[in-house]
């Protein structure tokens, strides 16, 4: 069965600190990765995807993830967080070109500390 | 802001009682899809539909069913809700062939 699995549920860091946040899936073939981030009271907001290329993408707001095929992961990196990153985060997959509905991690609760 | 919208924003219903969800796409949505996410958990795929279709399913039981109407508007119902019911139901629309999906704000389900 497809899953997501994200290591952390919750991660309290001081301003200026790094971030990595892991996610690891199971799929049975080739995939679109996403991560979406949900600030407090705001709806789910793509931070960035992966579909095919180099497997280092960028995102919003200085967020980047890399996909590791051999591992089954897509982690998700900040080198500098902010007061204002602190939200949920959910690691999302889903077939490659399926258009299909997507699988989400539990999610991890970021907490900022100024 | 996705330009996807739903309605209402919180709802207080009963065990046993029957739910309407709306949801309003951007023009040009043709797929919408829509998850159920528990308290602490991430969303779950319900269902999808495609021009009016349902075109895929998750896990869930058929006192779950949908409507999408030619207007880019759907909605989620559900029948006799059970205690269980009670989480944020999230709509996602996409243009034709587009592999990402916008999400509404949600609408917070509480069953009582």
């Amino acid at each position: 069965a497809q899953s997501v699995s994200q290591h952390n549920h919750h991660v309290i860091l001081s301003e200026a600190a790094s971030l990595e946040l892991g996610c690891n899936y199971s799929y049975g073939g080739t995939v679109n990765l996403f991560w979406y981030v949900q600030y407090p009271g705001q709806h789910l907001q793509l931070l960035l995807k992966y579909f095919s290329g180099d497997p280092l993408v960028k995102g919003i707001k200085g967020f980047e993830a890399e996909f590791i095929k051999s591992k089954f992961s897509f982690n998700l990196r900040k080198p500098s967080v902010q007061w204002s990153d602190t939200a949920e985060y959910f690691c999302a997959v889903n077939a490659y070109r399926s258009q299909g509905n997507l699988i989400f991690g539990k999610g991890t609760k970021l907490s900022v500390k100024p | 802001e996705t330009g996807v919208t739903q309605s209402p924003t919180h709802l207080i219903k009963t065990r046993g009682q029957q739910v309407t969800l709306r949801c309003s796409s951007q023009s040009g949505h043709n797929t919408v899809s829509w998850y159920q996410q528990a308290l602490g958990q991430g969303p779950q795929f319900i269902f999808q539909y495609y021009r009016e279709e349902e075109n895929g399913r998750g896990n869930f039981p058929p006192r779950f069913s949908g409507l999408q109407f030619p207007n880019y508007s759907s909605e989620l119902n559900v029948n006799a809700l059970e205690l269980d019911d009670s989480a944020l139901y999230l709509c996602a629309s996409r243009p034709d062939r587009a592999d990402t999906q916008y999400f509404g704000p949600g609408t917070r389900l509480t069953v009582l």
